[in-house]
């Protein structure tokens, strides 16, 4: 059975870089079939994507974080992880990694979805 | 950018009863590109439905979306006690790739 588990410093001080990664079990990451991404959600809020990335290692940002955000993978080591720059208290937040599913039918309908989630972790930025 | 608002914000309801909830997006999405997810508290979000009607593996059959275009419906049939928590619709396809509605708290009334 995949699994997912974040893993990194719960505390990160202002203007400094939060880095978390993400292992994967039971399965490959090298898979065809999917992407890898963060999603984020602040305390008390809705969930927000952050950024995903293909096993080859072609990224996708939202534009809303792009121009801090990095998110890299390593095949060798199963896990793929997060760097999120000049950290600010409004990145406090529990931070989830997640499996993109990307399939096609044979009626050649696309579907995208995100099915296998890791447990969260929470970071707070603080001085 | 397309914005997913879901309605109600809240909604209270007993269990046995059937909950609708609705998701709305400012434009229209290809109904393979929507999904939606169950949140308990303390807790990763649990794929229940994508495709806008297909169930995930394991979610019980009161669990049914339909919808297309703009808008989409979450339906639970027969509400157990394990159903109340937080429901969030998700697309995929516009700018930002990934975007979810601001969710509906479903509780028990």
């Amino acid at each position: 059975q995949l699994q997912l588990q974040e893993s990194g410093p719960g505390l990160v001080k202002p203007s400094e870089t939060l880095s978390l990664t993400c292992t994967v079990s039971g399965g490959s990451i090298s898979s065809s079939s999917y992407y890898w991404g963060w999603i984020r959600q602040p305390p008390g809020k809705g969930l927000e994507w952050i950024g995903s990335i293909y096993y080859s290692g072609s990224t996708y940002y939202n534009p809303s974080l792009k121009s801090r955000v990095t998110i890299s993978v390593d095949t060798s080591k199963n896990q793929f992880s997060l760097k999120l720059s000049s950290v600010t208290a409004a990145d406090t937040a529990v931070y989830y990694c997640a499996r993109h599913v990307t399939t096609v039918t044979n009626q050649g309908d696309y579907y995208y979805y995100m099915d296998v989630w890791g447990k969260g972790t929470t970071v707070t930025v603080s001085s | 950018e397309i914005v997913l608002t879901q309605s109600p914000g809240t909604l209270s309801l007993s269990p046995g009863e059937r909950a609708t909830l609705s998701c709305r997006a400012s434009q229209s999405v290809s109904s393979s590109y929507l999904a939606w997810y169950q949140q308990k508290p303390g807790q990763a979000p649990r794929l229940l439905i994508y495709g806008a009607s297909s169930r995930a593996t394991g979610i019980p059959d009161r669990f049914s979306g339909s919808g297309s275009g703009t808008d989409f419906t979450l339906t639970i049939s027969r509400l157990e006690p394990e159903d109340f928590a937080v429901y969030y619709c998700q697309q995929y396809g516009s700018s930002p790739l990934w975007t979810f509605g601001q969710g509906t708290k479903l509780e028990i009334k």
